[in-house]
Protein backbone atom coordinates (compact mmCIF):
# COMPACT_ATOMS: atom_id res chain seq x y z
CA UNK A 1 0.00 0.00 0.00
CA UNK A 2 1.20 3.11 -0.99
CA UNK A 3 1.88 6.00 1.84
CA UNK A 4 0.72 9.51 1.74
CA UNK A 5 2.60 11.15 -0.67
CA UNK A 6 4.02 15.09 -0.53
CA UNK A 7 6.13 17.44 -2.67
CA UNK A 8 8.16 19.41 -2.58
CA UNK A 9 10.19 18.17 0.56
CA UNK A 10 11.79 21.29 0.50
CA UNK A 11 11.20 24.68 -0.71
CA UNK A 12 13.38 28.26 -0.07
CA UNK A 13 11.63 31.25 -0.63
CA UNK A 14 11.57 34.85 0.37
CA UNK A 15 8.99 36.77 2.35
CA UNK A 16 6.06 38.10 0.52
CA UNK A 17 6.35 34.98 -2.05
CA UNK A 18 3.39 33.08 -3.17
CA UNK A 19 4.19 28.91 -2.59
CA UNK A 20 2.22 25.74 -2.71
CA UNK A 21 2.52 22.06 -1.39
CA UNK A 22 0.95 19.21 -3.01
CA UNK A 23 -0.52 16.43 -1.28
CA UNK A 24 -2.13 13.09 -2.77
CA UNK A 25 -3.26 10.33 0.27
CA UNK A 26 -3.52 6.93 1.30
CA UNK A 27 -6.35 5.81 -1.30
CA UNK A 28 -9.27 5.37 -0.10
CA UNK A 29 -8.88 7.10 2.75
CA UNK A 30 -11.76 9.99 2.99
CA UNK A 31 -10.43 12.26 5.91
CA UNK A 32 -7.01 14.85 5.21
CA UNK A 33 -5.51 17.28 7.53
CA UNK A 34 -2.94 19.95 6.89
CA UNK A 35 -0.32 20.20 10.00
CA UNK A 36 2.24 23.29 10.81
CA UNK A 37 5.36 22.04 12.41
CA UNK A 38 7.31 24.98 13.55
CA UNK A 39 10.95 23.43 14.72
CA UNK A 40 10.66 22.53 18.20
CA UNK A 41 6.66 22.46 18.50
CA UNK A 42 4.02 19.33 17.65
CA UNK A 43 1.93 19.40 15.26
CA UNK A 44 -0.50 22.31 14.84
CA UNK A 45 -4.08 21.22 12.76
CA UNK A 46 -4.40 23.95 9.89
CA UNK A 47 -7.45 22.38 8.28
CA UNK A 48 -9.52 18.91 8.10
CA UNK A 49 -10.82 17.70 4.87
CA UNK A 50 -13.77 15.00 4.54
CA UNK A 51 -13.92 13.81 1.22
CA UNK A 52 -14.03 17.53 -0.71
CA UNK A 53 -15.66 19.65 2.00
CA UNK A 54 -13.78 21.28 5.09
CA UNK A 55 -14.39 20.01 8.55
CA UNK A 56 -12.25 22.59 10.11
CA UNK A 57 -10.02 25.31 9.28
CA UNK A 58 -10.20 27.30 12.68
CA UNK A 59 -6.69 27.55 12.94
CA UNK A 60 -6.04 28.55 9.47
CA UNK A 61 -4.83 32.36 8.97
CA UNK A 62 -7.02 32.43 6.27
CA UNK A 63 -5.94 35.89 5.23
CA UNK A 64 -3.12 34.30 3.73
CA UNK A 65 -3.26 30.58 3.77
CA UNK A 66 -5.71 28.54 1.35
CA UNK A 67 -5.86 24.94 0.76
CA UNK A 68 -8.27 22.85 -1.55
CA UNK A 69 -9.42 19.61 -2.25
CA UNK A 70 -10.66 19.01 -5.44
CA UNK A 71 -12.60 15.93 -5.94
CA UNK A 72 -11.84 14.47 -2.48
CA UNK A 73 -8.44 12.58 -3.34
CA UNK A 74 -5.13 15.03 -3.41
CA UNK A 75 -5.03 18.69 -1.82
CA UNK A 76 -2.84 21.54 -2.26
CA UNK A 77 -1.90 24.16 0.27
CA UNK A 78 -1.20 27.66 -0.46
CA UNK A 79 0.49 30.84 1.31
CA UNK A 80 0.45 33.85 -0.33
CA UNK A 81 2.45 36.42 0.47
CA UNK A 82 4.73 34.08 3.25
CA UNK A 83 5.78 35.72 6.37
CA UNK A 84 9.36 34.90 7.78
CA UNK A 85 6.85 32.81 11.03
CA UNK A 86 5.79 30.62 7.68
CA UNK A 87 8.84 28.53 8.27
CA UNK A 88 8.02 25.16 9.50
CA UNK A 89 7.32 21.82 8.20
CA UNK A 90 3.88 21.08 6.47
CA UNK A 91 2.33 17.81 7.49
CA UNK A 92 -0.37 16.21 5.53
CA UNK A 93 -2.14 13.61 6.87
CA UNK A 94 -5.07 11.07 5.86
CA UNK A 95 -7.03 8.31 7.45
CA UNK A 96 -9.58 6.24 6.83
CA UNK A 97 -12.61 7.22 8.93
CA UNK A 98 -13.43 4.92 12.03
CA UNK A 99 -16.87 4.55 13.10
CA UNK A 100 -16.44 6.19 16.03
CA UNK A 101 -15.05 9.46 15.43
CA UNK A 102 -11.66 10.64 17.21
CA UNK A 103 -10.36 6.87 17.01
CA UNK A 104 -8.49 7.17 13.45
CA UNK A 105 -5.21 6.39 13.34
CA UNK A 106 -3.52 9.02 11.03
CA UNK A 107 -0.89 8.08 8.51
CA UNK A 108 1.26 11.32 7.79
CA UNK A 109 3.45 11.40 4.95
CA UNK A 110 7.48 12.79 4.82
CA UNK A 111 6.26 16.52 5.19
CA UNK A 112 7.68 19.74 3.21
CA UNK A 113 10.18 22.21 4.79
CA UNK A 114 9.50 25.51 4.07
CA UNK A 115 12.37 28.39 5.07
CA UNK A 116 10.94 31.53 4.48
CA UNK A 117 14.02 34.06 4.11
CA UNK B 1 -9.48 23.73 26.13
CA UNK B 2 -7.70 20.59 25.41
CA UNK B 3 -3.69 20.85 26.22
CA UNK B 4 -0.82 18.11 25.92
CA UNK B 5 1.94 18.03 27.57
CA UNK B 6 5.18 16.47 27.33
CA UNK B 7 7.34 17.59 30.06
CA UNK B 8 10.92 16.67 28.83
CA UNK B 9 11.90 18.04 25.52
CA UNK B 10 14.88 15.69 25.73
CA UNK B 11 15.51 12.31 27.35
CA UNK B 12 19.05 10.70 26.65
CA UNK B 13 19.43 7.05 27.42
CA UNK B 14 22.16 4.12 27.04
CA UNK B 15 21.13 1.62 24.96
CA UNK B 16 19.35 -1.89 27.20
CA UNK B 17 18.16 1.14 29.79
CA UNK B 18 14.79 1.36 30.85
CA UNK B 19 13.16 4.50 29.58
CA UNK B 20 10.18 6.63 30.08
CA UNK B 21 8.70 9.44 28.07
CA UNK B 22 5.98 11.44 30.12
CA UNK B 23 2.46 12.64 28.60
CA UNK B 24 -0.04 14.33 30.69
CA UNK B 25 -3.37 16.08 29.32
CA UNK B 26 -5.91 18.80 30.07
CA UNK B 27 -9.76 17.77 28.71
CA UNK B 28 -13.06 19.15 29.63
CA UNK B 29 -14.41 15.86 28.08
CA UNK B 30 -13.41 12.65 27.20
CA UNK B 31 -10.39 11.52 25.16
CA UNK B 32 -8.74 9.08 23.28
CA UNK B 33 -4.80 8.57 23.81
CA UNK B 34 -2.08 8.27 20.87
CA UNK B 35 1.82 8.02 20.66
CA UNK B 36 3.36 8.40 17.31
CA UNK B 37 7.19 8.36 16.48
CA UNK B 38 8.99 10.33 14.09
CA UNK B 39 12.30 9.20 12.48
CA UNK B 40 14.80 11.52 10.95
CA UNK B 41 13.63 12.68 7.88
CA UNK B 42 10.19 10.86 8.25
CA UNK B 43 6.72 11.33 8.66
CA UNK B 44 4.89 10.71 11.97
CA UNK B 45 3.76 7.37 12.51
CA UNK B 46 1.51 5.71 15.10
CA UNK B 47 2.98 3.23 17.82
CA UNK B 48 0.26 2.71 20.19
CA UNK B 49 -3.02 3.79 20.87
CA UNK B 50 -5.94 3.94 23.98
CA UNK B 51 -9.60 3.74 23.29
CA UNK B 52 -11.06 1.35 25.87
CA UNK B 53 -10.57 -1.78 27.91
CA UNK B 54 -7.21 -2.26 29.52
CA UNK B 55 -5.49 0.92 30.40
CA UNK B 56 -1.95 -0.48 29.53
CA UNK B 57 -1.46 -0.45 25.72
CA UNK B 58 1.22 -2.42 24.14
CA UNK B 59 2.13 -0.92 20.34
CA UNK B 60 4.86 -1.95 17.82
CA UNK B 61 8.89 -2.19 18.97
CA UNK B 62 8.28 -3.05 22.76
CA UNK B 63 6.53 0.28 23.86
CA UNK B 64 3.73 0.14 26.46
CA UNK B 65 1.98 2.92 27.27
CA UNK B 66 -0.44 3.10 30.67
CA UNK B 67 -3.98 5.20 31.10
CA UNK B 68 -4.00 6.94 33.99
CA UNK B 69 -7.30 8.77 34.07
CA UNK B 70 -7.14 10.23 37.72
CA UNK B 71 -4.01 11.58 36.79
CA UNK B 72 -4.77 12.48 33.25
CA UNK B 73 -1.33 11.03 32.40
CA UNK B 74 -0.37 8.71 29.42
CA UNK B 75 3.50 7.65 29.27
CA UNK B 76 5.40 5.53 27.18
CA UNK B 77 7.87 2.87 28.30
CA UNK B 78 9.84 0.52 26.86
CA UNK B 79 11.92 -1.57 29.51
CA UNK B 80 15.32 -1.78 27.05
CA UNK B 81 16.10 0.64 24.61
CA UNK B 82 17.93 0.32 21.09
CA UNK B 83 19.60 2.26 19.49
CA UNK B 84 17.53 2.36 16.49
CA UNK B 85 14.30 4.09 18.91
CA UNK B 86 16.54 7.01 18.75
CA UNK B 87 13.91 9.41 17.56
CA UNK B 88 10.97 12.43 18.24
CA UNK B 89 7.58 11.08 20.22
CA UNK B 90 4.79 12.68 20.36
CA UNK B 91 1.50 12.20 22.63
CA UNK B 92 -1.50 13.15 21.23
CA UNK B 93 -5.41 13.33 22.18
CA UNK B 94 -8.50 13.44 20.13
CA UNK B 95 -11.87 14.06 21.76
CA UNK B 96 -14.63 11.81 22.57
CA UNK B 97 -17.02 11.62 19.08
CA UNK B 98 -14.67 14.51 17.65
CA UNK B 99 -12.12 13.80 14.63
CA UNK B 100 -9.99 16.43 16.22
CA UNK B 101 -6.01 15.43 17.41
CA UNK B 102 -4.05 17.96 19.59
CA UNK B 103 -0.42 16.73 20.06
CA UNK B 104 2.15 18.12 22.20
CA UNK B 105 5.25 19.63 21.65
CA UNK B 106 7.56 15.98 21.05
CA UNK B 107 10.10 14.43 23.17
CA UNK B 108 13.23 13.41 21.56
CA UNK B 109 14.84 10.39 22.34
CA UNK B 110 18.38 9.92 22.09
CA UNK B 111 19.59 6.32 22.74
CA UNK B 112 23.64 6.30 23.29
CA UNK B 113 25.69 3.02 22.93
Amino acid sequence: EAGVAQSPRYKIIEKRQSVAFWCNPISGHATLYWYQQILGQGPKLLIQFQNNGVVDDSQLPKDRFSAERLKGVDSTLKIQPAKLEDSAVYLCASSLDQLTLGTDTQYFGPGTRLTVL
Amino acid sequence: AQSVTQLDSQVPVFEEAPVELRCNYSSSVSVYLFWYVQYPNQGLQLLLKYLSGSTLVKGINGFEAEFNKSQTSFHLRKPSVHISDTAEYFCAVSLYNFNKFYFGSGTKLNVKP
